[in-house]
């Protein structure tokens, strides 16, 4: 069955860089798109961006200011979301989600979710 | 970006109550409308997708309605199993965006 399995919880201090790994799995990882997407808590879900596994194609929130970078190791069937210069408000469960293209943004199956928490 | 809103933001029903929760979308989206149910400490999941067509493997129970700018999610008789926060997503243009959620409990 199809598979996205994240990273662990991470604590992070303000000004640092986190980075979040998806392996995914019962299925032709080339053939949909990742998404990433967070959730603060008793938030609506926000959309980070996404990246189209065949060809690493992506797109980013302007709300994030350059701060995401999403990447994927196809041979590992595995992305990867960066985010850098973390702030207090970047306290979320940040998911990976699969979908059937960049703009087709439907999303069937999530990963379990990877808490980060940003702290002094 | 296009601004998703949801009415009501919460409601509480009886077992075999149906329950409708509107979403409304700052822009028309046409059918680009999904709707997801999350449960604590789980990921979200998908219900409905293109505004009114069931994910396979989902209780026909739950329907979706509506185009445009206008929608409706509906739960025909409440389960127990179905108390839960019930978010709204667009994917009209990048962003997509989401609803600010209905939680759904039993009276």
């Amino acid at each position: 069955q199809v598979q996205l399995v994240q990273s662990g919880a991470e604590v992070k201090k303000p000004g640092a860089s986190v980075r979040v790994s998806c392996r995914s799995s019962g299925y032709t990882f080339s053939h949909y798109a990742i998404h990433w997407v967070r959730q603060a808590p008793g938030q609506r879900p926000e959309w980070m961006g996404c990246i189209g596994a065949a060809n690493g194609n992506t797109e980013y929130s302007q709300h994030f200011q350059d701060r995401v970078t999403i990447t994927r190791d196809s041979s590992a069937s595995t992305a990867y979301m960066d985010l850098s210069g973390l702030k207090s408000e970047d306290t979320a469960v940040y998911y990976c989600a699969r979908s059937y293209g960049l703009l087709v943004i439907l999303f069937t199956h999530w990963g379990q979710g990877t808490l980060v928490t940003v702290s002094s | 970006d296009i601004q998703m809103t949801q009415s009501p933001l919460s409601l509480s029903a009886s077992v075999g109550d149906r329950v409708t929760i509107t979403c409304q979308a700052s822009q028309g989206i046409t059918k680009y409308l999904n709707w997801y149910q999350q449960k604590p400490g789980k990921a979200p999941k998908v219900l409905i997708y293109d505004a009114s067509n069931l994910e396979t493997g989902v209780p026909s129970r739950f329907s979706g309605s509506g185009s445009g700018t206008n929608f409706s999610f509906t739960i025909s008789s409440l389960q127990p199993e179905d108390i839960a926060t019930y978010f709204c997503q667009h994917y009209a243009s990048l962003p997509p965006t989401f609803g600010p959620g209905t939680k759904v409990d039993i009276k």
